[in-house]
């Protein structure tokens, strides 16, 4: 079984300020890692993922995220956040085969202030 | 080229009533998830469909049901229904195999009463 652990459940920064979003994970098996994004009354949006290859693996607005082996985390990072980015994050994992359910961590909401 | 869509939007249900949800996944996929997430939570896998059948199901009690169509959409049944139902219900679709690339609809948000 997997579990994620989001470290922090509120993040506030102000805006330009850069920002790290903890997420440690446990599982007895390899995994595939994720963070989705959740903005207000909305679905979830995949913000990035990791499969294999380069631990450092990067999303289209800014953000990055590094997968750690030896310290079992995926942290998110955003050298310079915007009012846009004030949203609800989820970290996720999932097995590399069967049905692939998504476990996810119980989600870090930032909040970016002006 | 139609993403995940759910229906309805909304619903307000009293305790001890039954409840369906639908969900028509993204054009082409095959596999459907459903998830619930309670507020200030996160999604929580409930179970999954593909060629109508459920391939996996998560921590949930029997009063959670599904169902999957030959053109892959989905529907989510819960039964007497208990004020702790209350929650945001997603669906996600994928190509079975590749749940690395779930793609979610906007979620039905479910008050019980």
């Amino acid at each position: 079984a997997q579990s994620v652990t989001q470290l922090d459940s509120q993040v506030p920064v102000f805006e330009e300020a850069p920002v790290e979003l903890r997420c440690n994970y446990s599982s007895s098996v390899s995994v595939y890692l994720f963070w989705y994004v959740q903005y207000p009354n909305q679905g979830l949006q995949l913000l990035l993922k990791y499969l294999s290859g380069s631990t450092l693996v990067e999303s289209i607005n800014g953000f990055e995220a590094e997968f750690n082996k030896s310290q079992t985390s995926f942290h998110l990072r955003k050298p310079s956040v915007h009012i846009s980015d004030t949203a609800e994050y989820f970290c996720a994992v999932s097995e590399l085969q069967g049905a692939q359910k998504l476990v996810f961590g119980q989600g870090t909401r930032l909040t970016i202030n002006p | 080229d139609a993403g995940v869509t759910q229906s309805p939007t909304h619903l307000i249900k009293t305790r001890g009533q039954q409840v369906t949800l639908r969900c028509s996944p993204k054009s082409g996929h095959d596999t459907v998830s459903w998830y619930q997430q309670a507020l200030g939570q996160g999604p929580q896998f409930i179970f999954q469909y593909y060629e109508e059948e459920e391939r996996q199901r998560g921590n949930f009690p029997d009063r959670f049901s599904g169902h999957q169509f030959p053109n892959y959409s989905s529907e989510l049944n819960v039964n007497a229904l208990l004020l702790g139902d209350s929650a945001l219900y997603l669906c996600a679709s994928s190509w079975w195999g590749q749940g690395y690339e779930q793609y979610f609809g906007p979620g039905t948000r479910l008050t019980v009463t």
